[in-house]
C-alpha cells in the first residue's frame, strides 16, 4: 500500500463549485504539505501543517483553505473554484527532525484538477 | 528572496549519452539540496540529496550530483542515459540548520527526452 494517498486522482469541476482534495498518510509523520504544480513553474507551496493545531500559509494560499482532521489526514479545499486553479496538486509529508537535519518530504501521486 | 533556478526547460539526449541537468540556488546560507524525478502520471521520487560533507552525492538509478558552493550550483549527472530516464526533474532547496521548517522551494523543472 502507498504511504501517501490522495483522493480523487482526477477531478473535473465547474467554476464556482466547492471542492475538497484529500490526503492520507500511513508514515506516522507529523508534518504535511500541499503543493500545486503548473507547467514551467515547478511546485509551489499552498499550505503546510506541523501538527493538528499548527497550520501555516505557504506562498500561494489565496483561494484555498485546509483542514488537518488528524495527524494522518490533511485536506485542501477550494471554496469557489476558478479556472486558474486548474493544476496538478500534490500532498507531501515529512517527519520532524529538530536541529541540524534535513526533513525529507515524501509525495503522494497527485490529483489532477480541471476547473471549467 | 530564496529561489531555485533550473535554466533548461527541456533537454533531449540520445540513449547512452551522458546527461547533466543544471540547478542554481539563491539562499542566505547554503541550503539542503534535493533532486526529484517525476515520471509521467506519477508523483515525485527522491533521487538524491545533499545535506553536508562530501560534495559529490550518489543517488538512485545511477544518478549523482555535485554541490559547488562557489557557483551556488547542484547539477545532476548521469554517465549513460536510458530510455526509462525520460521524465521531469526538479531541483529543490530547504533551509538548513536549526531554522529548518521542512519547506521546500522548487525549481521550474527540466523535461528530459531520450532519443533512441
Amino acid at each position: 500500500d502507498a504511504d501517501v494517498t490522495q483522493t480523487p486522482r482526477n477531478r473535473i469541476t465547474k467554476t464556482g463549485k466547492r471542492i475538497m482534495l484529500e490526503c492520507s498518510q500511513t508514515k506516522g509523520h507529523d508534518r504535511m504539505y500541499w503543493y500545486r504544480q503548473d507547467p514551467g513553474l515547478g511546485l509551489r507551496l499552498i499550505y503546510y501543517s506541523f501538527d493538528v493545531k499548527d497550520i501555516n500559509k505557504g506562498e500561494i494560499s489565496d483561494g484555498y483553505s485546509v483542514s488537518r482532521q488528524a495527524q494522518a489526514k490533511f485536506s485542501l479545499s477550494l471554496e469557489s473554484a476558478i479556472p486558474n486553479q486548474t493544476a496538478l496538486y500534490f500532498c507531501a509529508t515529512s517527519a520532524h527532525r529538530g536541529g541540524y537535519f534535513d526533513n525529507e518530504q515524501f509525495f503522494g501521486p497527485g490529483t489532477r484538477l480541471t476547473v471549467l | 528572496a530564496q529561489s531555485v533556478t533550473q535554466p533548461d526547460i527541456h533537454i533531449t539526449v540520445s540513449e547512452g549519452a551522458s546527461l547533466e541537468l543544471r540547478c542554481n540556488y539563491s539562499y542566505g546560507a547554503t541550503p539542503y539540496l534535493f533532486w526529484y524525478v517525476q515520471s509521467p502520471g506519477q508523483g515525485l521520487q527522491l533521487l538524491l540529496k545533499y545535506f553536508s560533507g562530501d560534495t559529490l552525492v550518489q543517488g538512485i538509478k545511477g544518478f549523482e550530483a555535485e554541490f559547488k558552493r562557489s557557483q551556488s550550483s547542484f547539477n545532476l549527472r548521469k554517465p549513460s542515459v536510458h530510455w526509462s530516464d525520460a521524465a521531469e526533474y526538479f531541483c529543490a532547496a530547504q533551509r538548513a540548520g536549526s531554522g529548518n521548517t521542512g519547506k521546500l522551494i522548487f525549481g521550474q523543472g527540466t523535461t528530459l527526452q531520450v532519443k533512441p
